[in-house]
């Protein structure tokens, strides 16, 4: 356990609005992630944090935007939201390497209507 | 596009029977990750392997990465109800912190 909280744990919302998800972490790792999760296609990197002000995109990056103010939080901000981005969003963070143990929050459920 | 394809996408078992998961792809990896998730929470590390061909045992769950490190497996010996879940393979390349998860492998091991 990383010490990672994810916020909020639930949202509803409707299509054409902002929402912005929060990831809150304890341990002062470097790598912070954001992903998503979807039945049949695993998990997959929407975008990445290698330190404070630098991120980078990951393989679904579209309609996502992200920022890192601060070493401890991430932010997950979809711009518009549309009905496909309904998903189960689950931010990561890692200590130095790529071999080392990422680590998982709880999740975000999101439902865009 | 970099792939990871696990096979099964699903399986359902007697406690005490064996079983292997396999996660194959066409790019090399430099690591591969393991991973089990329980419903309603996020993934939880089980191994990491960097050496093609290295074999890693935790408990009775063996996990194996190919010797061209393309591909890896999971083999459970005597599966007890307690993993059932969810398995994911992971795999980065040289040089980069971006991972590529597998779609994953349901596992139900019936009591």
């Amino acid at each position: 356990d990383a010490g990672i909280t994810q916020s909020p744990r639930h949202k509803v919302t409707e299509t054409g609005t902002p929402v912005t998800l929060r990831c809150h972490q304890t341990e002062n790792h470097r790598y912070m992630y954001w992903y998503r999760q979807d039945p049949g296609h695993g998990l997959r990197l929407i975008h990445y944090s290698y330190g404070v002000k630098d991120t980078d995109k990951g393989e679904v990056s579209d309609g996502y935007s992200v920022s890192r103010s601060k070493t401890e939080d991430f932010l997950l901000t979809l711009e518009s939201a549309t009905s496909s981005q309904t998903s189960v969003y689950f931010c990561a963070t890692q200590q130095g390497t790529s071999t080392d143990t990422q680590y998982f929050g709880p999740g975000t459920r999101l439902t865009v209507l | 596009t970099q792939l990871l394809e696990q096979s099964p996408q699903f399986l359902s078992i007697q406690e005490g029977e064996n079983l292997t998961v396999y996660c194959n792809s066409s790019s090399v990896f430099s690591s591969l990750q393991w991973y089990r998730q329980e419903p309603g929470e996020g993934p939880v590390l089980l191994v990491t392997v960097v050496t093609g061909g290295e074999v890693k045992k935790l408990k009775r769950l063996t996990f194996q990465f190919g010797d061209a490190r393309k591909d890896s497996s999971l083999h459970i010996t005597a599966a007890q109800p307690g993993d059932t879940g969810l398995y994911l393979c992971a795999g980065t390349t040289s040089g980069t912190y971006k991972y590529i998860f597998g779609t994953g492998t349901r596992l139900k091991v019936l009591a």
